[in-house]
């Protein structure tokens, strides 16, 4: 199985803060990297597809880069509703295998 | 709109099976997979298996062998996750989930239901 390893597991950060997740895969799966945001009680929702493609209605201020083994994932200006835990999930095999999350917190 | 409505929550005993259905709506629904994916509380979700609505192929983690079946009911749009010889540590919250792609697939989960808790104890 692919192992895919997320980084800090939380983070506090202030309104308007850049904030920053990283994403390591225990092998290469080129660009077949995607990124969740998941609020408490709710499903995960889809914010950007194949490492940097961003899924309709999403804002512009998340930005997902990498790939090979490394992958980052940020939000370029921190909202209040971006509270929320965000994973990675590999989509390059089978079984489908996610990160550990990284929940995000206002400061 | 696309939707996914899942059926209830289910408490079960351990050693017990449990259905959860999965009806979608508002999309063609034999052009796309849907995938299971469970959530223990506080975890990481972990996938356990998906099936093509257009042919009925499915894929099953190898994480929970013979344990979990997915089939379909394509003339109610409804797909359903069966697990059985259930046990404390399968409770957990179990999504259905949309494939982002139509009629080829991309394991990126586009949709996905509201979710179903199941609870398992004594």
């Amino acid at each position: 199985d692919i192992q895919v390893t997320q980084a800090p597991s939380s983070l506090s950060a202030s309104v308007g803060d850049r904030v920053t997740v990283t994403c390591q895969a225990s092998q290469d799966i080129s660009n077949y990297l995607n990124w969740y945001q998941q609020k408490p009680g709710k499903p995960p929702k889809l914010l950007i597809y194949t490492a940097s493609t961003l899924e309709a209605g999403v804002p512009s201020r998340f930005i997902g880069s990498g790939s090979g083994t490394d992958f980052t994932f940020t939000i370029t200006s921190l909202q209040p509703e971006d509270v929320a835990t965000y994973f990675c999930q590999q989509c390059d095999d089978l079984p489908l295998t996610f990160g550990g999350g990284t929940k995000v917190e206002i400061k | 709109q696309v939707q996914l409505v899942q059926s209830g929550a289910e408490l079960k005993k351990p050693g017990a099976s449990v259905r959860i259905s999965c009806k979608a709506s508002g999309y063609t629904f034999a052009s796309h997979l849907i995938h299971w994916v469970r959530q223990a509380p506080g975890q990481r979700p972990e996938w356990l298996g998906w099936i093509d609505a257009g042919d009925g192929e499915t894929k099953y983690s190898q994480n929970m062998p013979g344990r979990v079946t997915i089939d379909l009911d394509s003339g109610a749009s409804t797909v359903y996750l069966d697990l059985s010889s259930l046990r404390s540590e399968d409770t957990a919250m179990f999504f259905c989930a949309r494939d982002r792609a139509s009629k080829w697939k991309s394991f990126s989960l586009d949709y996905w239901g509201q979710g179903t808790l199941v609870a398992v104890s004594s």
